[in-house]
């Protein structure tokens, strides 16, 4: 079955601009992830989605970031007032359910460049 | 304050041989833990995962053994084979449902 897709793969944006990522999680997954990846890191979390709301946004940087899932399946990562320290891979997963211990499945990014 | 780190940055082994890739943790309120495995340009993939409560999970080729005691954890990969060649994280999840990951390990199968 399809996994976890995200679009675009790829956004390069000049420093100021405000950007949105989607994230289509797998059909029927309630739990929806938002990580960001910089170069030669592993993944660091920024929110977590149990169906429409967001349950843990504790990774967000700053207010420059909000994340929504209006009919909860698919999300849309917003940044404002974008800086180049924001380029990033951004990665989105998704779980069947909201136990900690059900597997987070990952789409393949999108990887943001700021000029 | 909560990490998952890895011991060694880059492993270089010959197709074949057995893969041992080690990561350490320093919360132990860790209660499940997990290994991705990352091709380039492509999301983390799910390889396998563990329990607090268990030492050792087998899957196909893989094997994961936890060690509370000193919190250690590790990935062993048999029979390793040139599509093997990516980078392995380390990730746990506590009490909330966010993953912790380590900085990765490079694994490098040589032919």
């Amino acid at each position: 079955g399809a996994g976890v897709s995200q679009t675009p793969s790829n956004k390069v944006t000049e420093k100021g601009k405000y950007v949105e990522l989607r994230c289509d999680p797998i059909s029927g997954h309630t739990a929806l992830y938002w990580y960001r990846q910089s170069l030669g890191q592993g993944p660091e979390f920024l929110i977590y989605f149990q169906g429409t709301g967001a349950a843990d946004d504790s990774g967000l940087p700053n207010d420059r970031f909000f994340a929504v899932r209006p009919e909860g399946s698919v999300s849309t990562l917003k940044i404002q007032r974008t800086e180049r320290g924001d380029s990033a891979v951004y990665l989105c997963a998704s779980s069947l359910t909201y136990s900690n211990t059900d597997t987070q499945y990952f789409g393949p990014g999108t990887r943001l460049t700021v000029l | 304050g909560e990490s998952v780190g890895l011991h060694l940055p880059t492993l270089s082994v010959q197709e074949g041989d057995n893969s041992i890739i080690n990561c350490a943790y320093s919360n132990s309120a860790s209660d499940y833990f997990i290994w991705y495995k990352q091709e380039s340009g492509k999301g983390p993939q799910f390889i396998i995962d563990i329990r607090s409560n268990m030492d050792k999970r087998q899957g196909q080729r893989v094997t994961v053994l936890l060690n509370k005691t000193v919190k250690h954890l590790s990935l062993q990969i048999a029979a390793t084979q040139p599509g093997d060649s990516a980078v392995y994280f380390c990730a746990r999840s506590g009490a909330t449902n966010k993953l912790i990951f380590g900085t990765g390990t490079l694994l490098a199968v040589q032919p």
